[in-house]
């Protein structure tokens, strides 16, 4: 079974420009979650959608945006770039329903914002 | 306010012998607990889990303990071996009451096992 992949592994971007990200979950898997890791701040949890809607968002100002598709692939938008988003992307998905679900993450986007 | 908090950012321990890492929580309505190890330009795995039923899990080498009165977990290693030094990071949810898959995680703990 494919693990969930995200693309583009590696971006560079300028202050005040926008971004998309895209990550596809584990086949059968209908939640995904987007994390930020940031030196000394861990992960630090963005939004979850399942089934295409958001079920639950982190404390992160509106410039971070998000959606998912019927095929359960999300992407995430961050619009007008500052320096302190340059981080590390984590997209992991689940099953997303019924009881416990651990949750499996993809490599990661490497954003660097000049 | 870090619902999470794994307080020593590092850790060394010799080949063969345990290792420990902590993780505190402050929220008493988390229910699940994961720990998760993460190699450079790489994602989190995940190792092992442990719901708040229970106190303890085993797999492997790898056991987490659960306090809850504490608010406190735990994750025993043993042996270690070289291939287990990475960055640990604990997890926690509150599924039961809230019905949903959001994880707080912990900032990380760097453990470096010396042959």
């Amino acid at each position: 079974k494919a693990g969930v992949t995200q693309t583009p592994r590696y971006l560079i971007k300028t202050r005040g420009q926008q971004v998309t990200l895209s990550c596809s979950p584990i086949s059968g898997h209908r939640s995904v979650s987007w994390y930020q890791q940031t030196p000394g701040q861990g992960l630090q949890f963005l939004f979850e959608y399942f089934s295409e809607t958001q079920r639950n968002k982190g404390n992160f100002p509106g410039r971070f945006s998000g959606r998912q598709f019927s095929n359960s692939r999300s992407e995430m938008n961050v619009s007008t770039l500052e320096l302190g988003d340059s981080a590390l992307y984590l997209c992991a998905s689940s099953q997303g329903q019924g009881s416990y679900n651990e949750q499996f993450f993809g490599p990661g986007t490497r954003l660097t914002v000049l | 306010d870090q619902q999470v908090k794994q307080n020593s950012p590092s850790l060394s321990v010799q080949e063969g012998r345990i290792s420990i890492l902590n993780c505190d929580y402050t929220n008493s309505m988390f229910d699940y607990f994961l720990w998760y190890k993460k190699y450079p330009a790489e994602g989190p795995t995940f190792l092992i889990s442990i719901s708040s039923i229970k106190d303890k899990n085993e797999d492997g080498r790898f056991t987490v303990f659960l306090n809850k009165s504490a608010k406190h977990l735990s994750l025993h290693i043993v042996p270690s071996q070289p291939g287990d030094s990475a960055v640990y990071f604990c997890a926690a949810s509150d599924f039961k009451t809230s019905g949903t898959y959001k994880y707080i995680f912990g900032t990380g703990t760097r453990l470096k096992v010396l042959a």
